[in-house]
């Protein structure tokens, strides 16, 4: 079975400029959740997604939106890119569909983003 | 707002010894998981621990979880070099965010 894959696996952007990163989770898994992770914050929630609706999102300012396809795949899109945006984007997958259940989520490898 | 915590943030041990990492967390859950990141790469899961007292084992690694005490601790047994990596805890408060830990560095040395 196909793990959960990112595209791009890296990404070089200017600032102000802005970026959608694709994430496609593994087959069956309905839940989508996005993350950032930087060496000073560590890994910080951005949203998470469930049949094409946005179950909870992290504080992050309006320029971090998502959404997610009838398929479950899902994008995120970073607009007026700032450097304080570079990190590593990841994102992960799990069988959540129940409210009040609990699953393991599989990350997918991860977007490099740079922003100069 | 949840918090999670984890000690030490950074952890040099020789080969053969053991050691424990915890994980405090601020608010009532009985969902937390392990996770292991090598450098550059993703996230893999180790463990998941869905209620209060729950005990799992893989290998040299061993994880459990005391909701009452808002604590989980992995215990890492006979170190080896193979074991270093950034060690992270997860916790799901119900609302369908994982919050995670500060992360922990180990280095094993030989």
């Amino acid at each position: 079975k196909a793990g959960v894959t990112q595209t791009p696996r890296y990404l070089i952007k200017t600032r102000g400029q802005q970026v959608t990163l694709s994430c496609s989770p593994i087959s069956g898994h309905r839940s989508v959740s996005w993350y950032q992770q930087t060496p000073g914050q560590g890994l910080q929630f951005l949203f998470e997604y469930f049949s094409e609706t946005q179950r909870n999102k992290g504080n992050f300012p309006g320029r971090f939106s998502g959404r997610q396809f009838s398929n479950s795949r899902s994008e995120m899109n970073v607009s007026t890119l700032e450097l304080g945006d570079s990190a590593l984007y990841l994102c992960a997958s799990n069988w959540n569909t129940v409210e009040g259940e609990s699953y393991e989520q599989y990350f997918g490898p991860g977007t490099r983003l740079t922003v100069t | 707002e949840l918090k999670v915590e984890q000690n030490p943030l950074f952890l040099s041990m020789q080969e053969g010894k053991n050691y424990t990492i915890y994980c405090n967390y601020s608010t009532t859950s009985d969902r937390l998981y392990w996770y292991r990141q090598d450098p550059g790469k993703s996230l893999e899961s180790l463990f998941v621990l869905l209620s209060n007292g729950a005990v799992k084992q893989e290998g040299r690694l061993m994880a459990s979880l005391d909701t009452k005490a808002r604590l989980s601790t992995l215990h890492i047994t006979a170190a080896v070099h193979d074991l270093s990596a950034t060690y992270f805890c997860a916790v799901d408060p119900g609302t369908y965010k994982y919050i995670f830990g500060t992360g922990t560095r180990l280095k094993v040395l030989a």
